[in-house]
């Protein structure tokens, strides 16, 4: 079972930072936050992942906090082809549970 | 990158006959593959996790004998929908970890299966 809880929905301006919330509380100390996107009718698409420091690459920034029972994604520069359905997902084992994601908009 | 390949991307089939849907990891080798399936506006449910040469692993609730899933080599996992219903018409995914770089799971483009 899906052990994140997400807002369903997001909106953001093009251009500006989009800052998706994750919360897991029941996390344990060895399990990764992953987060993926879906853009329709398509498979998901890994963005970034990590255990418990903050984490940066050429997508998206991972802000962990402290006691790992929470996380956000952050977007720096919004466009319109992010718009998609974003996972945050706790790795079980070797498999993820996909909880409901939020569907973020970007608004021109 | 890593690259996942599903065949095919959509498939129509009548009800009572048998859909097969393959899964390749086309650069890397892949010991474990999983399925999943998709509903419209709801979020993936994984089905099953497939081992190369053992029996899959089925989640709570899935059907074994509908949903049959062969692993023969380290590149090929298929899902066998049999008997098909409308009701499992819905969006099927795979995806696979790498063994050597297993930071991330490759996705599949996902199989529209619509049963008529």
């Amino acid at each position: 079972d899906a052990k994140t809880t997400q807002p369903p929905s997001m909106d953001c301006a093009e251009g500006r930072a989009a800052n998706l919330p994750c919360n897991h509380s029941t996390i344990s100390g060895n399990e990764y936050v992953y987060w993926y996107r879906q853009i329709h009718s398509q498979g998901p698409q890994y963005i970034i992942h990590g255990l418990k420091n903050n984490e940066t690459n050429e997508m998206a920034s991972l802000i962990i906090t402290e006691d790992r029972k929470s996380s956000t994604l952050i977007l720096p520069h919004a466009t319109l082809r992010d718009t998609a359905v974003y996972y945050c997902i706790v790795l079980v084992g070797n498999q993820f549970y996909f909880g409901t994601g939020t569907s973020l908009t970007v608004i021109p | 990158g890593a690259v996942v390949s599903q065949h095919p991307s959509r498939v129509i089939c009548k009800s009572g006959t048998s859909v097969k849907i393959e899964c390749r990891s086309l650069d890397f080798q892949a010991t474990t593959m999983f399925w999943y399936r998709q509903f419209p506006k709801q979020s993936l449910m994984l089905m099953a996790t497939s081992n190369e040469g053992s029996k899959a692993t089925y989640e709570q609730g899935v059907e074994k004998d509908k949903f049959l899933i062969n692993h023969a080599s380290l590149t090929l996992s298929t899902l066998t929908v049999t008997s098909a219903h409308p009701e499992d018409s819905s969006f099927y995914i795979c995806s696979a970890w790498t063994v050597l770089r297993r930071t991330e799971a490759f996705f599949g483009q996902g199989t529209r299966l619509t049963v008529v």
